[in-house]
C-alpha cells in the first residue's frame, strides 16, 4: 500500500535554513507528482508547493517563493523541500502527499517544523 | 485568507444527517474546478475523502457524499456516527490566484 514517511523536522532559528526528506513506498513514484502541505498549530491546511513526475515544473505558494525549493530523486523514490530564510510564520507541520488531478490522494504523518529563537 | 470559506464548526446527535458548505468564487468553484474533501481525526494526518465533487475513495463509507453547484460545494453526513468528529476540509483551485487553495475548515461534533 503507500507509504509516505517524512522527516527532517525539528527546531532551527529564525533565518536559519532546513531540508525535509519524504521518503515513497507501495507505489511508482515516478508516476505521480507530488506535493507539501503545511499546517500550523491550531491551524487550517495550507498548500506549500507541488512537483510534477519529472520535476521539470514546480509551482509555490506566494508565502513560501523564493525561499523554498521543491525537488525530487525518482531513483531514491523521494521528495524534498529545502527551505531557507525561515520565518516564525513557517511554523508547522509538514506534510508529504501523492497528487492525482488537483487532489492529494495519499499522505504522509508529517513532521514539525518549530521557528523560534 | 483562504479564497474558500466554511462554517467554523457544525454538530449533530448520532444519527442525523449534518451538511458542510464550501463557498468559493468565479476564479475557482464557479470556473468549473473540481472540490476535493479532506477529513483530519483528531491528532492524524488528513485522509482524501471526497474528490472529483462526488466521488468517494474506495473505503470511504457511503454515508459521505459529496455535490457541486455554482460556486460552491457541499459535504453531507448522513447516519452520523461518533467517529465522524474531526476537522473537514474542501479544497479546489483557484485561476485568480494560480494555486490551490483549502477551505477554512469545520470542526464536527457528534453531540
Amino acid at each position: 500500500q503507500v507509504h509516505l514517511v517524512e522527516s527532517g523536522g525539528t527546531l532551527v532559528k529564525p533565518g536559519g535554513s532546513l531540508r525535509l526528506s519524504c521518503a515513497a513506498s507501495g507505489f511508482t513514484f515516478s508516476d505521480y507528482h507530488m506535493t507539501w502541505i503545511r499546517q500550523a498549530p491550531g491551524k487550517g491546511l495550507e498548500w506549500v508547493s507541488y512537483i510534477t513526475t519529472s520535476g521539470s515544473t514546480t509551482h509555490y505558494a506566494d508565502s513560501v517563493k523564493g525561499r523554498f525549493t521543491i525537488s525530487r530523486d525518482n531513483a531514491r523514490n523521494s521528495l524534498y523541500l529545502q527551505m531557507n530564510s525561515l520565518r516564525a510564520e513557517d511554523t508547522a507541520v509538514y506534510y508529504c502527499a501523492r497528487t492525482g488531478e488537483a487532489v492529494a490522494n495519499y499522505w504522509g504523518q508529517g513532521t514539525l517544523v518549530t521557528v523560534s529563537s | 485568507q483562504s479564497v474558500l470559506t466554511q462554517p467554523p464548526s457544525v454538530s449533530g446527535a448520532p444519527g442525523q444527517r449534518v451538511t458542510i458548505s464550501c463557498t468559493g468564487s468565479s476564479s475557482n468553484i464557479g470556473a468549473g474546478y473540481d472540490a476535493h474533501w479532506y477529513q483530519q481525526l483528531p491528532g492524524t494526518a488528513p485522509k482524501l475523502l471526497i474528490y472529483g465533487n462526488i466521488n468517494r475513495p474506495s473505503g470511504v463509507p457511503d454515508r459521505f457524499s459529496g455535490s457541486k453547484s455554482g460556486t460552491s460545494a457541499s459535504l453531507a453526513i448522513t447516519g452520523l456516527q461518533a467517529e465522524d468528529e474531526a476537522d473537514y476540509y474542501c479544497q479546489s483551485y483557484d485561476s485568480r490566484l494560480s494555486a490551490y487553495v483549502f477551505g477554512t475548515g469545520t470542526q464536527v461534533t457528534v453531540l
